[in-house]
């Protein structure tokens, strides 16, 4: 299994510009998340998906857009990007079955500048 | 919402010996999961370790072991007989029961091992 992988692992972008961060996980996972690292400030949680067609806000939404149209893909699409996010971002899943205890696995993560 | 609070930004510990890592949180729900993930220069998340609040017994790891006092709202870290590869930033999480789709991390901690 490849586990949760993510691409790409750098990215540079202007100010404005448009991406996708992909994700994708092999375990049949239901639960995945998107997660943004700053220096100081630990993993905040953006969005969550707890399955296809499923997804919701989480502590840091704004300017990020997700989609889950199978089990495998949660990309993170930024719509205009902007100096502030500028971090580093994880993607992470787990089953359900375990609940609130679940390991999540994480991502390698995407590092993100933008200019 | 709930906070989790490493007060130690950096740690240094010699090989072999013990060290402790500290971690508080702020909640007022009675039901809610604790980890601490550890994150290596390669930026990989791994769990190390996972207690579930309504369990007064600590968890053990091997190595790893936890001290869970939940009227202080405190859960530390012990890594004993610290080895080379024990160096890495590690970071306290929170997981409520009833909004299990929400972890909370701290701002790590970074563990240094000197030979």
């Amino acid at each position: 299994n490849a586990g949760v992988t993510q691409t790409p692992k750098f990215q540079v972008l202007k100010t404005g510009q448009s991406m996708t961060l992909q994700c994708a996980q092999d375990m049949n996972h239901e639960y995945m998340s998107w997660y943004r690292q700053d220096p100081g400030m630990g993993l905040r949680l953006i969005h969550y998906s707890v399955g296809a067609g499923i997804t919701d806000q989480g502590e840091v939404p704004n300017g990020y857009n997700v989609s889950r149209s199978t089990t495998e893909d949660f990309p993170l699409r930024l719509l205009s990007a902007a100096p502030s996010q500028t971090s580093v971002y994880f993607c992470a899943s787990s089953p359900l079955r375990e609940g609130p205890y679940n390991e999540q696995f994480f991502g390698p993560g995407t590092r993100l500048t933008v200019l | 919402a709930q906070t989790v609070t490493q007060s130690q930004p950096e740690m240094s510990v010699q090989e072999a010996e013990t060290v402790t890592l500290s971690c508080t949180y702020d909640t007022s729900e009675s039901d809610y999961y604790l980890f601490w993930y550890k994150q290596p220069p390669s930026r990989q998340m791994i769990l190390v370790i996972r207690q579930e609040a309504y369990k007064q017994q600590n968890a053990t790891e091997n190595r790893f072991s936890v001290n869970f006092q939940k009227a202080a709202k405190s859960f530390s870290l012990k890594i004993s007989d610290s080895q080379l590869g024990d160096a890495a930033m590690y970071f306290c999480a929170y997981r409520s029961e009833y909004n299990n789709n929400d972890m909370r991390f701290g701002a790590g901690t970074r563990l240094t091992v000197k030979p």
